[in-house]
């Protein structure tokens, strides 16, 4: 399995626009996660899916983010409109039990 | 909120040496896991250590865990210019990989 997979790596975007990070989980897990990380805030934990049933969104900062799991091999977290202090490395992370497996992570830039 | 804390937020010693890192976490827990980041990169899975274990074992790393104080310990032997990153811990409260909460790591930087 190559692991989970994000896509864009980098992406940096002007502020108000809607920006789109993609997951791909690494197939028989059944918990997918969503991870913010910057310097301030160490590695936040936003949403997290089992099942493809959002279980706990409390971590979503405000209603601009938003998270889907159309089904078990995919993933997205939308930010809409995005504003400068939303960039951060974002993770997607997947579990089958107790051990997380982390993607590459995108790096977001919001100017 | 961060569940685990790391200390100390960063450690430098020479190759050869032991490090040492410890983390403290507030509630209780079934379990706490510690996870390695080198620089641009995803966090990786170490260990896990069990509630009701106190020590355990892998390679040149040792964890224990000390539930009355709320803290646990990773300790790698023998240092490697190779372990160069931030070590993570992360706790679960829930019954399985129920959101994991990390802290904000130390930053361990090995001189050669």
């Amino acid at each position: 399995d190559a692991g989970v997979i994000q896509s864009p790596r980098h992406e940096v975007t002007e502020m108000g626009q809607e920006v789109t990070l993609r997951c791909k989980p690494i197939s028989g897990h059944d918990y997918l996660f969503w991870y913010r990380q910057t310097m301030m805030r160490g590695l936040e934990l936003l949403i997290y899916f089992n099942n493809n049933v959002p279980i706990d969104d409390s971590g979503m900062p405000e209603d601009r983010f938003s998270a889907k799991m159309p089904n078990a091999s995919f993933s997205t977290l939308k930010i809409q409109p995005s504003e400068p202090r939303d960039s951060a490395v974002y993770f997607c992370a997947s579990s089958r039990r107790r051990e997380a497996f982390f993607g590459q992570g995108t790096r977001l830039t919001v100017v | 909120s961060q569940q685990g804390e790391e200390d100390p937020q960063a450690l430098s010693i020479q190759e050869g040496e032991n490090a040492t890192m410890n983390c403290s976490y507030k509630t209780s827990i079934n379990n706490l896991q510690w996870y390695r980041q080198n620089s641009g990169r995803g966090l990786v899975h170490l260990i896990l250590i069990r509630s009701n274990e106190r020590e355990k074992h892998s390679g040149r790393l040792r964890v224990t865990l000390d539930t009355s104080k709320k803290s646990s310990s990773l300790l790698i032997t023998a240092s490697r210019a190779a372990d160069t990153a931030s070590y993570f811990c992360a706790t679960d409260s829930g019954g399985g990989a129920d959101g994991l909460t990390f802290g904000k790591g130390t930053h361990l930087i090995i001189q050669p």
